[in-house]
């Protein structure tokens, strides 16, 4: 079956970039999706299809997909960015959804 | 305003049975498909069931023993829960779709399985 995998954690300086992976085997083929989830708060839609912001979503989240990885950055980071961040893809081979396993990101 | 509101958690033995609810409004309901995701504490998420109009999906650990449907008269979506084992613990989340991904979400509802 499909698998989606993730660093666990992140960490970042405020006002730097980060870089949150999801691998999968030719991922690039496939819409891949992030979700932002703060403690206690149900998850966040911060992209679709690999690089489109739902309104209300700031510019600073951007994302590329290609060949086997799919990345989620986020520039000009700030305290309020710190959450778990998760990938999800629609894998048609067995009609599943899934996702990855998260990666917490710190800003330190 | 959107809102997708959970209902029906609570604590139940291993091998019972639950039904959640969830109740939508701000859209029209039955142009959208639907899902089910869940997250054990402390743990990921996990995605359990979609419903489209005439098309059900579900995750390997669900199926058979979970049922997914919707009443679109009623702005409702539901989700069966027999033979329920300790791992099915977790806050359910509702989910509004918009093809495969899930641009709005519920608050959770909580189902503990534990004797």
């Amino acid at each position: 079956s499909y698998v989606l995998t993730q660093p666990p954690s992140v960490s970042v300086a405020p006002g730097k970039t980060a870089s949150i992976f999801c691998g999968g085997d030719n991922i690039g083929r496939k819409s891949v999706h992030w979700y932002q989830q703060k403690p206690g708060q149900a998850p966040v839609l911060v992209l679709y299809d690999d690089s489109d912001r739902p309104s209300g979503i700031p510019e600073r989240f951007s994302g590329s997909n290609s060949e086997n990885t799919a990345t989620l950055t986020i520039s000009r980071v700030e305290a309020g960015d710190e959450a778990d961040y998760y990938c999800q893809v629609w894998d048609s081979s067995s009609d599943h959804l899934l996702f990855g396993g998260g990666t917490k990101l710190t800003v330190l | 305003e959107v809102q997708l509101v959970e209902s029906g958690g609570g604590l139940v033995h291993p091998g019972g049975s639950l039904t959640l609810s969830c109740a939508a409004s701000g859209f029209p309901f039955s142009s959208y498909q639907m899902t089910w995701v869940r997250q054990a504490p402390g743990k990921g998420l996990e995605w359990v069931s979609y419903i489209s109009s005439g098309t059900r999906y579900y995750a390997d650990s669900v199926k058979g023993r979970f049922t997914i449907s919707r009443d679109n008269a009623k702005n409702s979506l539901y989700l069966q829960m027999n033979s329920l084992r300790a791992e099915d613990t977790a806050v359910y989340y509702c989910v509004r779709s918009e093809y495969f991904y899930f641009d709005f979400w519920g608050q959770g509802t909580l189902v503990t399985v534990s004797s």
